[in-house]
């Protein structure tokens, strides 16, 4: 059982729908991460959260320790939102463990 | 500061040949890694360093693997002798405390 789950795998959606993509793990954690990349390959930081909730823009990401899951919402999805959101826990030290990642295609 | 710098950001070699990947952190940052990632297996962690000390490098697949950070502003890692099994994206990230930055990666192709 890998370590960090995600779901979906894959995920297509209309503009403007709400999306979720949600992260499960097995580990103890010092941070959760969410990660985004773009076709060509460059990897963005998008949260680091250690509990309760953060807003940057249209995404939300949560996160419950007790229940070691956390959630990453995008509201009023748009096209350019398209991409793979990757789910990460970090050790102490800033390592990290990551999920396979969901891709998002977001229709216009 | 212009990120986490990597170079190349394209190498295409002939197994058997030594392929060197570089990384500059962001200034100030003291933890580094590298990471590889492929279609079959997602991101994996290498190898790590903290204060230029390497921490963990239980994710170097083989001995053909070697990574060196000889100061804060500067790491290699190595892959010699290369094999195709070697091709994947190659990605140095930097933190301090536990916010990861990541390079744009390097593109490793062995034919």
């Amino acid at each position: 059982k890998n370590e960090v789950e995600q779901s979906p795998q894959n995920l297509t959606a209309q503009e403007g729908e709400f999306i979720t993509i949600n992260c499960s793990y097995s580990v103890g954690i010092s941070a959760l991460h969410w990660l985004q990349q773009h076709p060509g390959g460059g990897i963005v930081s998008l949260f680091m959260l250690s509990s309760g909730k953060k807003k940057h823009g249209r995404l939300i990401a949560t996160i419950n320790i007790q229940e070691k899951h956390s959630s990453l919402h995008i509201t009023a999805s748009h096209p350019r939102d398209s991409a793979v959101y990757i789910c990460a826990v970090g050790g102490s030290q800033g390592n990290l463990i990551f999920g396979k990642g969901t891709k998002l295609s977001v229709k216009p | 500061d212009a990120g986490v710098i990597q170079s190349p950001r394209h190498e295409v070699t002939e197994m058997g040949q030594e392929v060197t990947l570089r990384c500059k952190p962001i200034s100030g940052h003291n933890s580094l890694f590298w990471y590889r990632q492929t279609m079959m297996r997602g991101l994996e962690l290498l190898i790590y360093f903290n204060n230029n000390v390497p921490i963990d490098d239980s994710g170097m697949p083989e001995d053909r693997f070697s990574a060196k950070m000889p100061n804060a502003s500067f790491s290699t890692l190595k892959i010699q002798p290369s094999e195709p099994r070697d091709s994947a994206v190659y990605f140095c990230a930097s933190s301090y405390h536990t916010e990861a930055f990541f390079g744009q990666g390097t593109r490793l192709t062995v034919v």
